[in-house]
């Protein structure tokens, strides 16, 4: 698979703080999407993006596809404890049909 | 609606056995993938359907690994004589078409004692 750079690797912030998260590749991706992943649970799906350039946002979230199309990030604006959980990008290849995954930022959220 | 179920949630086998794990996706989607998360590792692409064929499936670490989906539904991987490296979360995802956003299952905790 393709590798994906997601960075920072862990964040450790106060509720109320904003948060970003960026994902780059060296390959040009036609999709990328964002998925949060809590304990014992499976990725769940925040955020789809399928143009470059495209910002899209659900709720508190708000994601873009770069116009190189060889990143993307993701921001969370006024965080608040729930948000804990692992976050991570997927990038889509044109003619793809397997996400490539980068490895995940880790958020913690203090009251 | 329901979402990507997957059964069952955790398995605890001992090293050699072999083990079938299943997928229910979403109703109505033609694309099913099956990813692994292993500890201090991504998620790794294993092997998707279209239908009930499988084009890809060069994503399968050995010749123990196979999957099959019937009746372009449920979908099940199958582990043969398990070692311990096979230990992991096994994921499955579907998607209205390829190149549409993948729903993901709660996944299987694969245990290899």
């Amino acid at each position: 698979g393709q590798q994906l750079n997601q960075s920072p690797q862990s964040m450790f912030i106060q509720e109320g703080e904003d948060v970003s998260m960026n994902c780059t590749s060296s390959s040009i991706f036609n999709t990328w999407l964002w998925y949060k992943q809590d304990p014992g649970e499976g990725p769940v799906l925040l955020i789809a993006l399928y143009k470059a350039g495209e910002l899209t946002s659900n709720g508190r979230l708000t994601a873009q596809f770069g116009i190189t199309r060889k990143d993307s990030f993701l921001n969370i604006s006024a965080s608040i404890p729930s948000d804990v959980g692992i976050y991570f990008c997927a990038g889509l290849l044109a003619s793809g049909y397997a996400l490539n995954f980068g490895k995940g930022t880790s958020l913690l959220v203090t009251p | 609606g329901a979402g990507v179920s997957q059964s069952p949630s955790n398995k605890v086998t001992e090293k050699g056995k072999d083990v079938e794990l299943r997928c229910d996706p979403i109703s109505g989607h033609t694309a099913l993938y099956w990813y692994r998360q292993s500890l201090g590792q991504g998620l790794e692409f294993l092997i998707y359907f279209q239908g009930n064929s499988a084009p890809d499936k060069s994503g399968l670490p050995s010749d123990r690994f196979s999957a099959e989906r019937t009746g372009g539904s449920v979908s099940t991987l199958t582990i043969q004589r398990t070692q311990q490296e096979d230990s992991a979360v096994y994921l499955c995802a579907s998607s209205s078409r390829t190149g549409n956003e993948q729903y993901f299952g709660p996944g299987t905790r694969l245990t290899v004692t």
